[in-house]
């Protein structure tokens, strides 16, 4: 099967500081990668969806200019959350998508941020 | 409006029992359906997925069964083991003309088995 990882798994940071998440396909090239946010019990909820090479489209109420992402390759998207505060505090999960895999989305394992 | 809603929020069930979770979404129009299993702190792994002309899958000790008339599934777990401990989620993907349509989260049942 298809594997997407992410990096780092855990971080803690201080509040005001950026925190980079990169999320990686491993064994195909991801056409389309997308960025969540889990609270505890809650369920997933998109934040933005990526195209290589071109702009992230973000979901409504997400800011784009605090969720920084790139897609530079297909095969890495990165998720830049900028001046971090505690709100911000979540677990984020990226999944990548491959126009021949039928609409399949595969998911990272997830990083846990904790702002301080 | 599209949305999944699962049922129950929790279970608790003793090692070596069955269950069945419910899944209901009103996601129109319908590509697949999915269930994953997510455990605490990880991503969601897939456990089936079925299409509209599928109404049954089997992954081991998990069957995943689709009604589409009534848009309902259900997961079933047979001989329930401690690992099945988890989250699991009810993913229904709608058919939006690209290969990769949008997908519509359940909340999850959260599921633990004692010994």
């Amino acid at each position: 099967g298809a594997v997407v990882s992410q990096h780092p798994s855990w971080v803690i940071c201080k509040s005001g500081t950026s925190v980079k998440i990169e999320c990686r396909s491993l064994d195909f090239q991801a056409t389309t990668m997308f960025w969540y946010r889990q609270f505890p019990k809650q369920s997933l909820m998109l934040m933005a969806t990526s195209n290589e090479g071109s702009k992230a489209t973000y979901e409504q109420g997400v800011e784009k200019d605090k969720f920084l992402i790139n897609h530079a390759s297909l095969t890495l998207s990165t998720l830049t959350v900028t001046s971090a505060h505690p709100e911000d505090s979540s677990f984020y999960i990226c999944s990548a998508g491959r126009s021949s895999g039928g609409g399949t989305q595969y998911f990272g394992p997830g990083t846990r941020l904790t702002v301080l | 409006k599209n949305q999944v809603e699962q049922s129950p929020q929790s279970l608790i069930i003793l090692e070596g029992k069955n269950c069945t979770l419910q899944c209901n979404y009103t996601v129109s129009p319908f590509s697949n359906l999915r269930w994953y299993k997510q455990d605490t702190g990880r991503g969601p792994v897939s456990l089936t997925i079925m299409t509209f002309s599928e109404n049954t899958k089997s992954n081991g000790r998990y069957t995943a069964t689709l009604d589409a008339d009534t848009k309902q599934s259900s997961l079933h777990i047979t001989a329930s083991q401690l690992s099945d401990s988890a989250s699991y989620i009810c993913v229904v993907s709608a058919q939006e003309g690209s290969t990769l349509g949008r997908l519509y989260f359940g909340r999850g049942t959260q599921l633990t088995v004692w010994p």
